[in-house]
């Protein structure tokens, strides 16, 4: 089944504390990316990767960390958490073909307290 | 600068009568257009799209119209039902660039 898989779901942390969440696809897609969705916001692009070991800022990139060193992986991390980095995280993929959709991930709930 | 927008952020309608929400984008240089939908708890999932060569793409219940000339595109879901309820993001993107541009979405809910 072709998915996006993020971990974890929920989490719950406190300001300043290192953490890491995980993405990967199984669709061998080349474009990766990461959104947070706020109320009122919709849905805004963090950061995103064309392929591996390319990556670029997105709308709202201040705060966070990427990485792509494999196809099928992009971690989203945040070195040092704060309290308005609390959101709703989605990780998409997509193929380099043209006209395409991407793939969601379920989410994962962030709360840095 | 927002350029998808989607001003309608609630809709509410009857069973089984017809949903249209609207988007609007500044952007004259997209040139794909995406509906998705989105459940509580769950991740985005792609309902349907619109080339800019087309003005019409029709997917079962679900219709996209696009007008170039105004920047506007609208969805049509006919009949509407109370599995629809959710809410409903307006994406675009252009050329050969991945990026999707999302609007702030639309709470569709559907009473039966």
């Amino acid at each position: 089944e072709a998915q996006v898989t993020q971990n974890p779901r929920y989490l719950i942390t406190v300001t300043g504390k290192k953490l890491t969440v995980t993405c990967s696809q199984n669709m061998n897609h080349e474009y990766m990316s990461w959104y947070r969705q706020d109320p009122g916001l919709g849905l805004r692009q963090i950061y995103y990767s064309m392929n591996v070991e390319v990556t670029d800022k997105g709308d709202v990139p201040e705060g966070y960390k990427v990485s792509r060193k494999e196809k099928r992986n992009f971690p989203l991390i945040l070195e040092s958490p704060s309290p308005n980095q609390t959101s709703l995280y989605f990780c998409a993929s997509s193929s380099a073909a043209m006209n395409t959709e991407a793939f969601f991930g379920q989410g994962t709930r962030l709360t840095v307290v | 600068d927002q350029q998808v927008k989607q001003n309608s952020p609630s809709l509410s309608v009857q069973e089984g009568r017809i949903s249209i929400l609207n988007c609007d984008y500044t952007n004259s240089m997209f040139d794909y257009f995406l509906w998705y939908k989105k459940y509580p708890a769950e991740g985005p999932t792609f309902l349907i799209s619109i080339s800019s060569i087309k003005d019409k793409n029709e997917d079962g219940r679900f219709t996209v119209f696009l007008n170039k000339s105004a920047k506007h595109l609208s969805l049509h879901i006919v009949p509407s039902q109370p599995g629809d309820s959710a809410v409903y993001f307006c994406a675009a993107k252009r050329g050969s660039n991945y990026k999707l541009t999302f609007g702030k979405g639309t709470l569709l809910t559907v009473n039966p």
